[in-house]
């Protein structure tokens, strides 16, 4: 069946640091992967995605490329601020059934001045 | 503004009493989705609907209902029947059900269960 493994956390990091979460994932078919950002106490917000091989997602300086061939699609950003803490998860949608979501555990990433 | 509204934010209720929570958007989404989460853990699909007047379960849907009746609407009730109710719970929607569409999520709803 369709499943995401993600990087156990959680992560410290100091501000400016750079940040790979590592996302590997397994699928019958060929995914949609997404990475989601959790804020403390909200719900979840899209960070960015990536609908078929070699494409790369990115937005608010985080970007992930989407790795066939080893299943993977780590995010990373070159330079983390403090307002980046949150629980990132890793998600993907197998292209074929429903639009269901299979995620990640999530990993909580702090970052400090 | 557009966008998924689930209320309330937190809800407390008795062992053996049934609890609906509320999710609206107003996004003219076809698709909705009810997760749940727990402490540690990724989400888990309890029900989507792919349109009005149908749904269907997804990987943990015992104890749990849904209802589908307006295309903006899809209340979650929690019954009595739900063996470990507390969690937080998180609406989502979409435009399709197509593979791939981008899922929006609502602020949740935390519950417990006293």
């Amino acid at each position: 069946g369709d499943s995401v493994t993600q990087m156990e956390g959680p992560v410290t990091l100091s501000e400016e640091a750079f940040l790979t979460i590592n996302c590997t994932y397994t699928a019958t078919g060929y995914p949609s992967l997404f990475w989601y950002v959790q804020y403390p106490g909200e719900g979840l917000q899209l960070l960015l995605k990536a609908t078929k091989a070699d494409d790369k997602g990115s937005n608010k300086g985080f970007e992930a490329t989407y790795r066939k061939e080893t299943t993977s699609f780590h995010l990373e950003k070159g330079s983390v601020q403090v307002s980046d803490s949150a629980v990132y998860f890793c998600a993907l949608s197998d292209h074929g059934g429903a639009n269901n979501l299979f995620f990640g555990t999530g990993t909580r990433l702090t970052v400090i001045p | 503004d557009g966008g998924i509204t689930q209320s309330p934010k937190y809800l407390f209720r008795k062992e053996g009493q049934n609890v609906t929570l509320s999710c609206e958007q107003n996004l003219n989404h076809d698709a909705m989705y009810w997760y749940r989460q727990d402490p540690g853990q990724g989400l888990r699909l309890i029900y989507y609907s792919q349109i009005v007047n149908d749904f269907q379960k997804g990987d943990i849907a015992e104890g749990y209902s849904v209802s589908r009746e307006k295309k903006e609407s899809f209340p979650l009730t929690v019954t009595s029947a739900q063996k470990n109710p507390t969690a937080f719970y998180l609406c989502a929607s979409s435009m399709a059900a197509g593979a791939g569409d981008t899922q929006y999520f609502g602020p949740g709803t935390r519950l417990t269960v006293l």
